[in-house]
């Protein structure tokens, strides 16, 4: 049961240095979202998808890309990596309905230098 | 706009002691309730939901209702296990269909033998 796939699981980045995240699932999920976790925040939305080929900005886009060519892989982009962008991030799916479930990866811990 | 918040953390408790963590939110229309746990390491899943006014959620021993008229989600458990220390998030749903997940900021709990 593979659900959802994160990789890497771990990255150290140079300020400036760029990189892109995977995520892939397997349940064939419409939406898919890109979570941001900062002690004493909580998780912050970055970005989601609708569907293939659809993307929208979340609560905290800025410096970040995303693309969606397929319905089970959503890719996170850092153009030109900041110490600020020093997270672990989470990529989850859903059906989308408000009351279902969210499945989320096991994350991925990027610092940046 | 909607938000959830949690009470502060970390929460340390000797084993079979008597849980609650309060969770409040500010919503328009009708939110989805949610909390979800992360365990060491890993990312979150689904601890148990309600979707409407009065309901109450429950998994493994915890719970909580949908208080409308207090805006609350309060999680609890009689009898906490060394196995339930992990991170607690209380989170949302707006009215609507896109699953996008407001979180708390996290509570962490720590249960001692």
């Amino acid at each position: 049961n593979a659900g959802v796939t994160q990789t890497p699981k771990f990255r150290v980045l140079k300020t400036g240095q760029s990189m892109t995240l995977l995520c892939a699932q397997d349940m064939n999920h419409e939406y898919m979202y890109w979570y941001r976790q900062d002690p004493g925040m909580g998780l912050r939305l970055i970005h989601y998808s609708v569907g293939e080929g659809t993307t929208a900005k979340g609560e905290v886009p800025d410096g970040y890309n995303v693309s969606r060519l397929k319905k089970q892989n959503f890719l996170l982009g850092l153009e030109s990596a900041a110490p600020s962008q020093t997270s672990v991030y989470f990529c989850a799916s859903s059906l989308g309905q408000r009351n279902t479930e969210a499945f989320f990866g096991q994350g991925t811990r990027l610092t940046v230098v | 706009g909607n938000s959830v918040t949690q009470m502060e953390g970390p929460v340390t408790l000797s084993e079979e002691a008597f849980l609650t963590i309060n969770c409040t939110y500010t919503a328009t229309g009708y939110p989805s309730l949610f909390w979800y746990v992360q365990y060491p390491g890993e990312g979150l899943q689904l601890l148990l939901k309600a979707t409407k006014a009065d309901d109450k959620g429950s998994n493994k021993g915890f719970e909580a209702t949908y208080r409308k008229e207090t805006t609350s989600f309060h999680l609890e458990k009689g009898s906490v296990q060394v196995s339930d220390s992990a991170v607690y998030f209380c989170a949302l749903t707006s009215s609507s269909n896109t699953g996008k997940l407001i979180f708390g900021q996290g509570t962490t709990l720590q249960v001692k033998p």
